[in-house]
């Protein structure tokens, strides 16, 4: 059965440092998710994207986070400089194109974000 | 303002207990509902799904939600709980954009 993959699972990070999560949805999948889950609380909705284009990143922290989706397939999320808020976990999703199908999202396991 | 609510966030209950877990819903949101599971330290597995049609849902591991449009529900029940469902569930509706909006999470703790 087709998965999402996510990498790192883990990431310890100082704060001001760097870090990069990387998402491979699944094949043929067209519009790909990136949520941040805080401890204790639901996903939220950090940026989607249809193919290789932004659809809606209104709650991206623009000045810290980047996301990029350069050929439409994989993406990866980049925060600059982490800080202590941004522990949590970071998931990523993926669905179909069209109807119904746009709404069934399918999660990778996460990434475990740690700001020391 | 679009948003789901889950009514409690906490249920304990016995092992081979009935259960529900409750999921209020937004009239601005669509009627595009779901439940996820969470197991500690993994993403989200899709529970079941309501897009269209008759408005009590099976899904996977025993459980069913029904779809009430008056009431603005979409409650999750288990007739008979093991220790294995415990973990977080989270009931989620499709927003405009067709992404998730998602509820705070219910933490199903079954105790034998």
């Amino acid at each position: 059965e087709a998965e999402v993959a996510q990498s790192p699972r883990y990431k310890i990070t100082e704060k001001s440092q760097a870090v990069a999560f990387w998402c491979d949805p699944i094949s043929g999948h067209a519009t790909l998710y990136w949520y941040r889950q805080i401890l204790g609380q639901g996903p939220e909705l950090l940026v989607q994207f249809q193919d290789e284009s932004v659809v809606d990143d209104s709650q991206l922290p623009k000045d810290r986070f980047s996301a990029e989706r350069l050929k439409g397939v994989d993406s990866t999320l980049k925060i600059q400089p982490a800080e202590l808020g941004d522990s949590a976990m970071y998931l990523c999703a993926s669905s179909g194109r069209t109807g119904s199908d746009s709404y069934e999202q399918y999660f990778g396991p996460g990434t475990r974000l740690t700001v020391t | 303002a679009q948003s789901v609510t889950q009514l409690d966030s906490q249920v304990p209950v016995f092992e081979e207990a009935p259960v529900e877990l409750r999921c209020n819903y937004s009239s601005s949101v669509s009627v595009y509902l779901f439940w996820y599971v969470q197991y500690p330290n993994q993403g989200l597995q899709l529970l079941l799904k309501y897009l269209s049609g008759s408005t009590l849902v099976k899904g996977i591991n025993g459980f069913e939600a029904e779809f009430n449009k008056s009431q603005t529900s979409f409650h999750l029940r288990k007739p008979s709980v093991h220790i294995s469902d415990t973990a977080e569930y989270f009931c989620a509706a499709g927003g405009s954009q067709g992404n998730l909006i998602f509820g705070k999470g219910t933490k199903l703790s079954v105790k034998p």
